[in-house]
């Protein structure tokens, strides 16, 4: 069974590049990793999917090594509305999917 | 606004009552989740459905019993809950099993 793990949490400023990891190892081979953001009271939000190498949107980048036993989230230039918590999502190798527990970002002013 | 809908926002039930949670969703997707959200707990993965047929049951209790009448609607009926079933409930929607479209969730508290 897939192990994800990611930090709890993560502060930061207004205007700083923030990378969030998740370690994650016995995942399905041919599947995308996609990371999601929450806010308090509401639903999870889809952010970026990828399944290796780079990949960038509008909001954020997702960086995936070779191995696909990690996933970094890349926020550029943070403001005070990305205070938030971040899940990363991932099948195992089962087609199961599993979750992060989240990582709680907190960007100060 | 993802384009799902979930009723009621809140919800307070006793451990006898029998109440149903609503998801609603027209972006014409195919598959429809049942999440459950407890503080400082990941997201757990209740029930899905691919359309209309139940995919996965993830060892939830029964006194969680979920419906799919039609693509578009998903119901979780609740009977006999217990306190600590006291959690955020969300409903998602994906269109390819990957990118998934949340509902805003039904907050339940059970006395």
């Amino acid at each position: 069974l897939a192990k994800i793990t990611q930090p709890i949490s993560m502060d930061s400023y207004e205007g700083q590049e923030v990378n969030i990891t998740c370690s994650h190892n016995n995942i399905a081979t041919n599947d995308y990793i996609t990371w999601y953001q929450q806010f308090p009271s509401q639903g999870p939000r889809f952010i970026i999917q990828g399944y290796k190498t780079k990949v960038t949107n509008e909001v954020a980048s997702l960086f995936i090594p070779a191995d696909r036993k990690s996933s970094t989230l890349s926020l550029p230039r943070v403001s005070l509305s990305d205070t938030a918590v971040y899940y990363c999502l991932v099948f195992d190798s089962n087609y199961q999917l599993i979750w992060g527990a989240g990582t709680k970002l907190i960007i100060k002013p | 606004e993802t384009g799902v809908t979930q009723t009621p926002r809140h919800l307070v039930m006793g451990m006898t009552n029998k109440k149903s949670l609503k998801c609603e969703q027209h972006l014409g997707h195919n598959a429809m989740y049942w999440y459950k959200q407890s503080a400082k707990k990941p997201l757990e993965l209740m029930f899905v459905y691919n359309f209309k047929e139940q995919t996965e049951n993830n060892s939830v209790p029964s006194r969680f019993s979920p419906e799919c009448p039609n693509s578009s609607h998903l119901f979780l009926h609740l009977h006999t809950l217990q306190p600590e079933d006291s959690a955020l409930y969300l409903c998602a929607s994906s269109p390819d099993w990957i990118k998934q479209f949340f509902g805003p969730g039904t907050r339940l508290t059970v006395l």
